[in-house]
């Protein structure tokens, strides 16, 4: 098991581009979710998925954001027409809630830098 | 609703000496509580957890956390700090059954003094 990756690292853009972000979970971790840090902040909750359906959204994801995940494994979250404030670290998590250990595992995160 | 305050953005300690990391939350529901540490363009690590089996949580490197009901807190103490230990730390809720979203809390910056 090599844990939840996410790709890319980093992603530099210019405002008004639209950029997407991958995230492989844990395997046969059901639920995955999105989180968004921003400088000097604490993690916050943007949107999980149980399998392929998209369970809860937060107010934060605007409509700009879209998230999937298409056939319950790897998810994708993308940004369309980015602003300045959509410059953060974007943190993919899985747990599998129905075993002994329901724990959510980060992943290294995609840092994004929008010009 | 549920949310986590962490009084003291930035805590310094000498190496050796103990560590304390305060952490209150408000939970309407019997809460699940968690430390994770996040090293330098890192994702975050789970240092230990809270599920209502014991008051005491002994997590890795040497961390533990006490949950204390009354006080609404969940502290995280280690006896002596190493240089190993500087990161940032955050204290996160969830509830009723642990495994829906986390809210965090806004993190403490640890130093470690040599």
């Amino acid at each position: 098991d090599t844990g939840v990756s996410q790709d890319p690292r980093h992603k530099i853009t210019k405002r008004g581009q639209n950029v997407t972000f991958r995230c492989d979970p844990i395997s046969e971790h059901n639920r995955l979710y999105w989180y968004r840090q921003t400088l000097g902040q604490g993690p916050e909750f943007l949107t999980y998925f149980q399998n392929e359906a998209q369970l809860e959204k937060s107010r934060l994801l605007s409509d700009r954001f879209s998230a999937e995940r298409p056939k319950g494994s790897f998810s994708t979250l993308e940004i369309q027409r980015t602003e300045q404030g959509d410059s953060a670290m974007y943190l993919c998590a899985s747990s599998f809630p129905g075993g002994t250990d329901n724990t959510q595992y980060f992943g290294p995160g995609t840092r994004l830098t929008v010009l | 609703a549920q949310s986590v305050t962490q009084l003291g953005s930035h805590v310094s300690v000498s190496e050796g000496a103990l560590v304390l990391l305060r952490c209150n939350y408000s939970s309407s529901v019997p809460p699940y509580l968690f430390w994770y540490v996040q090293y330098p363009n890192q994702g975050l690590q789970l240092l230990l957890k809270y599920t209502s089996a014991a008051t005491l949580v002994k997590g890795i490197n040497g961390f533990e956390a006490e949950f204390k009901k009354s006080e609404t807190s969940f502290h995280l103490t280690k006896p002596s700090a190493h240089m190993s230990d500087a990161a940032e730390y955050f204290c996160a809720v969830s509830g009723p059954f642990g495994n829906e979203k986390l809210t965090f809390g806004t993190g403490t910056r640890l130093t470690i003094i040599p």
